[in-house]
């Protein structure tokens, strides 16, 4: 069974510095790539990037582009958030997903880890 | 921000048929496949529909999406006081990023 398991709430004062993670298992963690999904308090889903766990090459969605690092330890299979710089507009629900494959389409998520809740307030 | 537009809200009796539209452009919806999801809010999302139409194993048929031009709808057939919750479209984007929609909460009245 395939499962993503994120670690659990965060509590952060501004300009501090956080990483989450999304531990997988069920599957090979090199073969599909991991993305970050933002939701904003009472908003809808932001897709804010992705990495290929196989070599680490990432991209992000210019909306989070330099705000957010993401990176993976292949030993443990697990996908990492990262920021350096916290901001009181940081305060979220984030989600890391799976890329799904099928034989006619692709860039869909077919599997997600159940949300880390961010909160950052002075 | 979302560049795919969805009602805000629809509404349906049990055992009725709603439907939820998803209003794209020709960079996202009218060049890729569209996606569906369910999502309550502090849960996992769940892939509903993927590639326009197609169901994964364990979602029930009561559930259909389908595509044309820019834009593209998911149906709920039969509904269920289960079917209470937000959905979100997806698509991908020519600028090289994975667009939702703004999501739609659907009631069962």
């Amino acid at each position: 069974e395939v499962q993503l398991v994120q670690s659990g709430a965060e509590v952060k004062k501004p300009g501090e510095s956080l990483r989450i993670s999304c531990k997988v298992s069920g599957y090979s963690f090199t073969t599909y790539w991991i993305h970050w999904v933002r939701q904003m308090p009472g908003k809808g889903l932001e897709w804010m990037g992705t990495i290929d766990p196989s070599d680490s090459y990432t991209y992000f969605s210019p909306s989070f582009q330099g705000h957010v690092s993401i990176s993976v330890d292949r030993s443990i299979s697990t996908a990492y958030l990262q920021w350096t710089n916290l901001k009181a507009s940081d305060s979220a629900m984030y989600y890391c997903s799976r890329r799904g494959t099928a034989a006619a389409t692709k860039n869909f998520f077919d599997s997600w880890g159940q949300g880390t809740l961010v909160t950052v307030s002075s | 921000q979302s560049v795919l537009t969805q009602p805000p809200s629809v509404s349906g009796a049990p055992g009725q048929r709603v439907t939820i539209s998803c209003i794209g452009s020709s960079s996202n919806i009218g060049a890729y496949d569209v996606h569906w999801y369910q999502h309550l809010p502090g849960t996992a999302p769940k892939l509903l529909i993927y590639g326009n139409s197609n169901r994964p194993s364990g979602v029930p048929d009561r559930f259909s999406g389908s595509k044309s031009g820019t834009s593209a709808s998911l149906a709920i057939t039969g509904l269920q006081a289960e079917d209470e919750t937000d959905y979100y479209c997806q698509s991908y984007d020519s600028s090289l990023s994975y667009v939702f929609g703004t999501g739609t909460k659907v009631t069962v009245l």
